[in-house]
């Protein structure tokens, strides 16, 4: 079976740091794009991040630029999201997805929720 | 990165048809055809339902379909069934190697 399991969400305080996981089984992880997505509670989705099978092409969007990576470890079969200085207005449901190819995002994991709080 | 712009609701009546659009501009939905829609239900995770415009994964019910026009994408759900009414939204790939998502469309099957 396909499956994306992510992990490492919790409760930290503004400015803390925080590391995501997603353990992929059910396919050949090294040949796809991955992306994470977050939504914060009662509103839309959000695109994060997206990185290159081989992790040789990344790409951001602005609110989390300089603050998250994203990586991979192929042979782990697993996807990262490093969050840094991490704000409130980050706090929200965060996916990490498989990019199958042209643009088809078909396969989801359930989601890790990260609050920002004092 | 603006996000792509989306009734914030629609409504209908089992059996009819219901469109919701997305318009963006000729740097995401305008200049590919890497447009995509997800439903998702409360408390689920997103569930690909179209993409590249107008494709359906398999198991995803014909009575799902899309288009594009320039800037403007569209999704039509006919035949209106009390399970489609969730959320949807739309997403496209932009010039700056960046995705862009619509700000979601709450559907209501009256």
């Amino acid at each position: 079976e396909v499956q994306l399991v992510e992990s490492g969400g919790g409760l930290v305080q503004p400015g803390e740091s925080l590391r995501l996981s997603c353990a992929a089984s059910g396919f050949i992880f090294s040949s796809y794009w991955m992306h994470w997505v977050r939504q914060a509670p009662g509103k839309g989705l959000v695109w994060v991040s997206r990185i290159k099978s081989d992790g040789g092409d990344i790409t951001y969007a602005d609110s989390v630029k300089g603050r998250f990576i994203i990586s991979r470890d192929n042979a782990k079969s697993t996807l990262y999201l490093q969050m840094n200085n991490l704000r409130a207005d980050d706090t929200g449901i965060y996916y990490c997805a498989r990019n199958y190819g042209s643009g088809k995002v078909d396969v989801w994991g359930q989601g890790t929720m990260v609050t920002v709080s004092s | 990165q603006s996000a792509l712009t989306q009734p914030a609701s629609v409504s209908g009546s089992p059996g009819q048809s219901i469109n919701i659009s997305c318009t963006g501009t000729a740097s995401d939905v305008g200049g590919y055809n890497y447009v995509s829609w997800y439903q998702q239900h409360p408390g689920t995770a997103p569930k690909l339902i179209i993409y590249g415009v107008s494709y359906r994964p398999s198991g995803v019910s014909d009575r799902f379909s899309a288009s594009k026009s320039g800037n403007t994408a569209s999704l039509t759900i006919s035949g209106l069934q009390a399970e489609d009414e969730a959320d949807y939204y739309c997403s496209s790939y932009t010039t700056i190697s960046t995705w862009v998502f619509g700000g979601g469309t709450k559907l209501t099957v009256l």
